[in-house]
């Protein structure tokens, strides 16, 4: 049980163009959903929560108008990468809460490598 | 404020040896730590993680971890290496918000 999936796995888009990411909670509930990005060799840092059917709270530094973030259902949040540049090329893993209690586990999605051209 | 150190970038042990992994926290309050394992090009998979109780934690693939509170340690250990341990390793911390806070990460190689 908990898996969570993310598609695509990998995308190449060019430079200027926008980008879905969807993170899908397969066979739970999740009220937590949070977007992290991962440079080479480099650890996780996180971008954004996002709880259903609420905006997303987003750290410092990151870009809301360029990450779009939705949490339509309690099963599917997506992250959409706008006029996408190089710099923007990064492995994007996202994570599921089944519950928003402090200390409930988080179930990590296998991520999705961006490669902007 | 709240961090996790990890100080060791890249291990190396040989395939049957002992492995200890050392992490450190900074966080005002009782930790809940974690330890989890990334194989190339994939998500989080969790080891193990300490709320409370018992110091010593069990976790999958016969790793544990000690909590020390007066060294501010949360050190995964293994007995014995497979080849297949070889991964990139993170600790984290989570914070009253329910966001995790992640060391740097320690990548691990085994040599046969």
């Amino acid at each position: 049980g908990a898996v969570v999936s993310q598609h695509p796995s990998r995308v190449i888009c060019k430079s200027g163009t926008s980008v879905k990411i969807e993170c899908r909670s397969l066979d739970f509930q999740a009220t937590t959903m949070f977007w992290y990005r991962q440079f080479p060799k480099q650890s996780l840092m996180l971008m954004a929560t996002s709880n259903e059917g609420s905006k997303a709270t987003y750290e410092q530094g990151v870009e809301k108008d360029k990450f779009l973030i939705n949490h339509a259902s309690l099963t599917l949040s997506t992250l959409t990468v706008t006029s996408a540049h190089p710099e923007d090329s990064s492995f994007y893993i996202c994570s599921a809460r089944a519950s928003g209690g402090w200390g409930s586990e988080q179930y990590f999605g296998p991520g999705t490598r961006l490669t902007v051209t | 404020a709240q961090s996790v150190t990890q100080p060791d970038i890249h291990i190396t042990v040989s395939e049957g040896a002992s492995l200890e992994l050392r992490c450190n926290y900074s966080y005002g309050a009782t930790p809940y730590l974690f330890w989890y394992v990334q194989s190339p090009g994939q998500g989080l998979q969790l080891l193990l993680k300490y709320f409370s109780g018992d110091t010593l934690v069990q976790g999958i693939k016969g790793f544990e971890a000690e909590f020390k509170r007066s060294q501010s340690s949360f050190n995964l250990r293994k007995p014995s290496v497979h080849w297949s341990d070889a991964a990139e390793y993170f600790c984290a911390v989570e914070n009253r918000g329910g966001k995790l806070i992640f060391g740097q990460g320690t990548e691990l190689s085994v040599k046969p």
